[in-house]
């Protein structure tokens, strides 16, 4: 139900923009999410937006990381700018139960892989 | 910002019950989720708003949480519940996780 796509190596201060096309479920009604894993470390929540278009960061991505969305298109957008190596991580997309956050987390992508390295 | 806490590992007997905590400030007092990640797969939703099951997770998967410590219990543990395990709670408009549980059934 969620694909992610646009993963790639990238070199550092580079940009990559992550889609997320949805199938199955009203996407215009929920907000969407997006979580990362690092290589041999926990998820990572990276940003969310509401089904009305307001965003939110985690402090580590703040100002550098973009979160969009097309619900014409059902899809939801990542754009990174600035990336650091430390960004390398499998992204993964996830469906709100909620418009406006506050939920749970189901279902998820299977996720796209970044890799940042020169 | 809000901090959750889940021990690095818990292994369990095959058959026997598994415990895995989730603590913070004042934990009862907010939702807590839990979602488990196999090797190579994406996370899955295992127990929503600290005991619910979606559909599709069996029984012996339960969830609990007072005071300052969420409880995620798998009962007669199954080689295929070998996984990494998050809590999850909100803290404002920011997303909070764990830092993952891995299970090891024995």
């Amino acid at each position: 139900q969620l694909l992610e796509s646009g993963g790639a190596l990238v070199q550092p201060g580079g940009s990559l923009r992550l889609s997320c096309s949805a199938s199955g479920f009203s996407f215009s009604d929920y907000a969407m999410t997006w979580v990362r894993q690092a290589p041999g470390k926990g998820l990572e929540w990276v940003s969310l937006i509401y089904n009305s278009g307001s965003q939110y960061y985690a402090a580590s991505v703040k100002g550098r990381f973009s979160i969009s969305r097309d619900n014409s298109k059902n899809t939801v957008y990542l754009q990174m700018n600035s990336l650091r190596a430390e960004d390398t991580a499998i992204y993964y997309c996830a469906k709100d139960r909620y418009a406006s956050g506050q939920g749970w987390f189901d279902p998820w992508g299977q996720g796209t892989l970044v890799t940042v390295s020169s | 910002s809000y901090d959750l806490t889940q021990p690095l590992s818990v292994s369990v007997a095959l058959g026997q019950t598994a415990r895995i905590t989730c603590g913070g400030d004042y934990i009862g007092s907010r939702n807590v989720h839990w979602y488990q990640r196999r090797p190579g797969q994406a996370p899955v939703l295992v127990i929503y708003n600290d005991n619910n099951r979606p559909s599709g997770i069996p029984e012996r998967v339960s969830g609990s949480n007072s005071g300052n410590t969420a409880t995620l219990t798998i009962s007669r543990a199954q080689v295929g519940d070998e996984a990494e395990y998050y809590c999850q709670v909100w803290d404002s408009t920011s997303v909070v996780f764990g830092g993952g549980t891995k299970l090891t059934v024995l």
